[in-house]
């Protein structure tokens, strides 16, 4: 059974900083390219970053280049995301998504872990 | 950057109905469109990938139709776990994108 869970969200100040991580198990993980997607309460999703399977393309939204930092650990069947300089702007759900047969549908998500950019 | 703009924005309609959504992308995306479904409190579901594949586990009342700029999801006979928010996402170029939802409410 595919599962991803994600962990390291919380309270943080305008400014700083969080890692957020996602555990993945049930499939060859070195196989999928990997994404974040987030949502803000009562919003729409919004696509943040992508991975592909070997970590050598990544790809970032606008609203977030130059401060978030997406990677993979292909050994651990992790994937990550560096987000510095947050904003309040950036509160919101994160999910991680599993790239659907190598291309970027998303065909299995997490529950999501929950960032508030607050002071 | 491709923006996806679903119609309509509020869908009422009774269980049994059928439900047309509708998702239109400002330039061309080929077949590269899916189809999400999400519940009050839960993470979305891909429900069609390339315009008009189900995914595995979904059921055949979902379909999906259209390509270039035009998309269409069907639901042919709403059943009660139906009513919830859609959303459509293109794939076909860097940024990807969603559309901004419809949410099919019951009537």
């Amino acid at each position: 059974e595919v599962q991803l869970l994600e962990s390291g969200g919380g309270l943080v100040q305008p400014g700083g900083s969080l890692r957020l991580s996602c555990a993945a198990s049930g499939f060859t993980f070195t196989n999928y390219a990997m994404n974040w997607v987030r949502q803000a309460p009562g919003k729409g999703l919004e696509w943040v970053s992508s991975i592909s399977n070997n970590g050598g393309s990544k790809n970032y939204a606008d609203s977030v280049k130059g401060r978030f930092t997406i990677s993979r650990d292909n050994s651990g069947s992790t994937l990550y995301v560096q987000m510095s300089s947050l904003r309040a702007e950036d509160t919101a759900i994160y999910y991680c998504a599993r790239g659907r047969g190598g291309a970027y549908s998303f065909d299995y998500w997490g529950q999501g872990t929950l960032v508030t950019v607050s002071s | 950057e491709i923006v996806l703009t679903q119609s309509p924005v509020t869908l009422s309609l009774s269980p049994g109905d059928r439900a047309t959504l509708s998702c239109r992308a400002s330039q061309s995306v080929s077949s590269y469109l899916a189809w999400y479904q999400q519940k009050p409190g839960q993470a979305p579901r891909l429900l069609i990938y390339d315009a008009s594949n189900r995914a595995p586990g979904i059921p055949a009342r979902f379909s999906g139709s259209g390509s270039g700029t035009d998309f269409t999801l069907t639901i042919s006979s709403l059943e009660p776990e139906d009513f919830a928010v859609y959303y459509c996402q293109h794939r076909s170029s860097w940024p990807l994108t969603f559309g901004g939802g419809t949410k099919v409410e019951i009537k």
